[in-house]
């Protein structure tokens, strides 16, 4: 996970809160994404971004929400409308090099509804 | 973090055996491959990836080999360590605009000491 740091490491949400994840990277890379880890499960995509000021749902984005203003920053918000928002969530990143683009994750946040 | 390696399949190897990890992939179209490794409570870290027009590769205690025809992707770990019991998953990728990344859910390695 180095360079790609993810805040908190645990988060409590109260029903009909709205919740922010921070995901900082300082690897220069340009694309950013945000993953839902639940147990059993692959990773699934809730929004990925390419390029700053840009970002396209991935397949499970009902109920989040995303920025991406700077390069370094792709915050991630669970709104109150994701009913089931408990599992882990993984932020990576990822840039074009020798015709690969590798994804790098963070260490991860993991949410839970009080 | 721990609830991760809950509901996987384990593999439970002796600390020094050699570790075979499967992967069955579902897109014929995906033409590139990692190998993943996550730990308790961190994310995931990459071990090895492989084109599709390769059938194996080798790196520091780790083999990839990938049949195409059956869609089978495996990761052997040579000399298996208490280090490197976590849970491994691989991905494949479809070249294109957007990358599409698939993730398997994952096996969890078990070394006895």
């Amino acid at each position: 996970d180095g360079g790609i740091t993810q805040s908190p490491k645990y988060l409590f949400r109260k029903e009909g809160q709205n919740v922010t994840l921070s995901c900082e990277q300082n690897l220069n890379h340009d694309a950013m994404y945000w993953y839902r880890q639940d147990p059993g499960q692959g990773l699934r995509l809730i929004y990925y971004s390419q390029i700053v000021n840009d970002f396209q749902k991935g397949d499970i984005a009902e109920g989040y929400s995303v920025s991406r203003e700077k390069k370094e920053s792709f915050p991630l918000t669970v709104t109150s409308a994701q009913k089931n928002p408990t599992a882990f969530y993984l932020c990576a990143s990822s840039i074009w090099t020798n015709g690969k683009n590798i994804q790098y994750f963070g260490a991860g946040t993991r949410l839970s509804v009080l | 973090g721990e609830s991760v390696g809950l509901h996987l399949p384990t593999l439970s190897v002796q600390e020094g055996d050699n570790s075979i990890i499967n992967c069955a992939y579902s897109n014929s179209a995906s033409d590139y491959f990692i190998w993943y490794k996550q730990e308790s409570g961190k994310g995931p870290q990459f071990i090895i990836d492989i084109r599709s027009n390769m059938d194996k590769r080798q790196g520091q205690r780790v083999t990839v080999l990938l049949n195409k025809t059956v869609k089978h992707l495996s990761l052997q770990i040579a000399a298996t360590q208490p280090g490197d019991s976590a849970v491994y998953f691989c991905a494949e990728i479809e070249s294109g605009g957007y990358q599409k990344v698939t993730f398997g859910t994952g096996t969890k390695l078990q070394v006895i000491p």
